[in-house]
């Protein structure tokens, strides 16, 4: 199987939460990334948390890691327009290492 | 502070012909990785070159692909001859080497679509 999955498509509406999950195997995973990669554009670094945390804030940015369960959540508060991307969750044994990525889930934001 | 850049955006060949994909990372950083997405299935990596030595090259698909980072600056990427199962994405990304704290994370261009007809 894959080493990081993750559901393929998100519906959701506009002033509402969105959260997108993701399990990985690997379990010396050191970093664990979200990637935001809109239309066109490269990929675009959110937030990362590290192994030793269960939740990083920031703003409307919610990171919450189960390390036992291999679980990793990207919630986003009060969803925008500008939220719709593929949103791409990674692991690596460090910065400087290879990324191992899921497959993205598409965020799509309705009014 | 540009960011990372590739060329070309976008490039539509012919089995059989060759094309080649460049990256320019940020100015400084030693670290250069390839990875492709291909189909819209997950990013995958390629290879990460530390200045101009490959420090790996696990991900590499086959003998058709070599890439290069001649002097430590932009790498190149070229694929010979180019087979259907290599269209995708292909991105680049630079680093700093570890010890500069939250820039070592990776910095990812807009990516090479390459579509093999």
């Amino acid at each position: 199987g894959e080493d990081v999955e993750q559901s393929l498509f998100l519906s959701v509406r506009e002033g509402d939460s969105s959260v997108i999950n993701c399990t990985y195997t690997d379990s010396s995973s050191t970093y664990l990334y979200w990637y935001k990669q809109e239309p066109g554009a490269g990929l675009q670094l959110l937030t990362y948390i590290f192994s030793n945390m269960d939740m990083k804030q920031d703003q409307r940015l919610t990171v919450l890691l189960n390390k036992k369960d291999k679980h990793l959540s990207l919630r986003i508060a009060d969803t925008q327009t500008g939220d719709s991307a593929i949103y791409f969750c990674a692991e690596s044994m460090n910065h400087d290492y290879k990324l191992s990525f899921g497959a993205g889930t598409t965020v799509t934001v309705r009014a | 502070e540009a960011g990372v850049t590739q060329f070309p955006s976008h490039s539509v060949i012919e089995k059989g012909q060759t094309v080649t994909l460049r990256c320019d990372p940020i100015s400084g950083h030693d670290n250069l990785y390839w990875y492709r997405r291909v189909m819209g299935k997950e990013i995958k990596f390629l290879l990460h070159f530390v200045k101009e030595s490959k420090q790996d090259e696990s991900g590499m698909p086959n003998n058709r692909f070599l890439a290069e980072r001649t002097g430590g600056t932009y790498s190149t990427l070229k694929v010979q001859p180019a087979e259907l199962e290599d269209s995708g994405v292909y991105f680049c990304a630079s680093s700093h080497p570890t010890g500069w704290g939250v820039q070592e994370t990776q910095y990812f261009g807009p990516g090479t679509r390459l579509l093999v007809l």
